[in-house]
């Protein structure tokens, strides 16, 4: 697609459950972030690909986090063990490969956890 | 950890006002950006600025950058409700991380 895919759009879970995130970035951009939202506030950095590099994950609230990406494209952000405040929005933006390119973001995967 | 703090954090204003937004920071960035994010959406990108005093224009929109290059603000001129969103700024924290303010969210009543 033209644009940043992300599912599911929208997921419900039991406090406990794992649960995975899915993003494809668009074709070509070798740079990947994922953010957290909390409702109606700003962006909370996670992590970041860049091509082959080790990713940096400096933002990852706890060992429950963790992302992979494979094969320098689509990416998944799991959280184990799910608590209620990790329920937000989960974003996904995907650049070339430097600063001062554009960050394309997805709609984002609204999680709940109950 | 680096902060960019946003003010106000909550606008309502008559459709016609100006208004102006703005972004601190006490670090120094190489680049900063504005998004403007509508319900159910990610943020969308408005402008980059990365030199120190730039300002850019986006029809009714103003950007500034401050000359230290920690600060930025938007000046949105005549608002109409279409303007209706969150704004959030964003600086370039080392060679590619952006991190994220604190947001603005800005409601234009017609």
């Amino acid at each position: 697609g033209a644009g940043v895919s992300q599912s599911p759009s929208n997921k419900v879970t039991e406090k406990g459950k794992d649960v995975e995130l899915r993003c494809d970035p668009i074709s070509g951009h070798t740079a990947l972030y994922w953010y957290r939202q909390s409702l109606g506030q700003g962006l909370e950095f996670l992590i970041y690909f860049q091509g082959n590099s080790a990713p940096d994950k400096s933002g990852l609230p706890s060992d429950r986090f963790s992302a992979e990406r494979t094969g320098g494209s689509v990416s998944t952000l799991t959280i184990q063990r799910t608590q209620q405040e990790d329920s937000a929005v989960y974003l996904c933006a995907s650049s070339r490969d430097r600063v001062g390119n554009t960050i394309y973001f997805g709609e984002g995967s609204w999680l709940t956890v109950v | 950890t680096q902060l960019l703090e946003q003010s106000p954090q909550f606008l309502s204003i008559q459709e016609g006002e100006n208004l102006t937004v703005y972004c601190n920071s006490s670090s120094v960035f190489s680049s900063l950006q504005w998004y403007r994010q509508e319900p159910g959406e990610g943020p969308v990108l408005l402008v980059t600025v990365v030199t120190g005093g730039e300002v850019k224009k986006l029809k009714r929109l103003t950007f500034q950058f401050g000359d230290a290059r920690k600060d930025s603000s938007l000046h949105i001129t005549a608002a109409q409700p279409g303007d209706t969103g969150l704004y959030l700024c964003a600086a370039a924290s080392g060679t590619y991380k952006y991190i994220f303010g604190t947001g603005t969210r800005l409601k234009v009543l017609a």
